[in-house]
């Protein structure tokens, strides 16, 4: 099916331990995105990618790792996971070049729940 | 810098009544706004956004929108509420910079409709 998916939905891991986060869409976006949510923040930016092997920093960065090899690819890694990266992570993407440049407009996938004990 | 405040974290209104669920923004240059709705156990969705094309901007499932510069607001609304509504709602500001798309979320409103 067309449109942005993640694997796994629910995630269980212990404290530092490595665990990766997949981020998948069909639709050839340019840009993706990883967001963290958590109660009173909200959505909070922890990586970006215009384009594959270009990636930056969000706000929240700290403890993880990104790549981006292919286009429709973007995977999230948590090096060595802490009980504060519990919470439930967003991919999300978007092309600024439909609807001429002026939509921005973003698709989220149906998110990860992490728990990490 | 850019932000935006989402007035009350819970919001609840009875089946029938006016929805109103307010951001305020604050840019630097004019904005991008959206409002986006996150069913739970689901990501976010776009219910409408606001590009500079009409002040009164309509949405999916009879919400709306109006763009006020001179209150730097975009409160969302509907007329009347269905139990359906209930959801987390999102207000955003979003502009290029550096060529990236910037985006910041508000904290959300969780809505309760009341049969």
């Amino acid at each position: 099916d067309a449109g942005i998916t993640q694997s796994p939905r629910y995630k269980i891991t212990e404290t530092g331990r490595q665990v990766t986060l997949m981020c998948h869409q069909t639709w050839s976006h340019s840009y993706m995105f990883w967001y963290r949510q958590d109660l009173g923040h909200g959505l909070r930016l922890i990586y970006y990618s215009a384009a594959a092997d270009i990636t930056d920093k969000g706000e929240v960065p700290d403890g993880y790792v990104v790549s981006r090899s292919k286009t429709e690819n973007f995977p999230l890694t948590l090096e060595s996971a802490t009980r504060s990266q519990t919470s439930v992570y967003f991919c999300a993407s978007s092309d600024p070049g439909l609807a001429g440049g002026l939509s921005h407009e973003q698709y989220f996938g149906p998110g990860t729940r992490l728990t990490v004990t | 810098a850019q932000s935006v405040t989402q007035l009350g974290s819970h919001v609840s209104v009875s089946e029938g009544a006016l929805v109103l669920l307010r951001c305020n923004y604050s840019s630097s240059v004019p904005p991008y706004l959206f409002w986006y709705v996150q069913y739970p156990n689901q990501g976010l969705q776009l219910l409408l956004k606001y590009t500079s094309a009409a002040t009164l901007v309509k949405g999916i499932n009879g919400f709306e929108a109006e763009f006020k510069k001179s209150e730097t607001s975009f409160h969302l609304t509907k007329p009347s509420a269905h139990m359906s509504d209930a959801a987390e709602y999102f207000c955003a500001v979003s502009r290029s910079s550096g060529g990236y798309q910037k985006v910041t979320f508000g904290i959300g409103t969780k809505l309760q409709v009341i049969p």
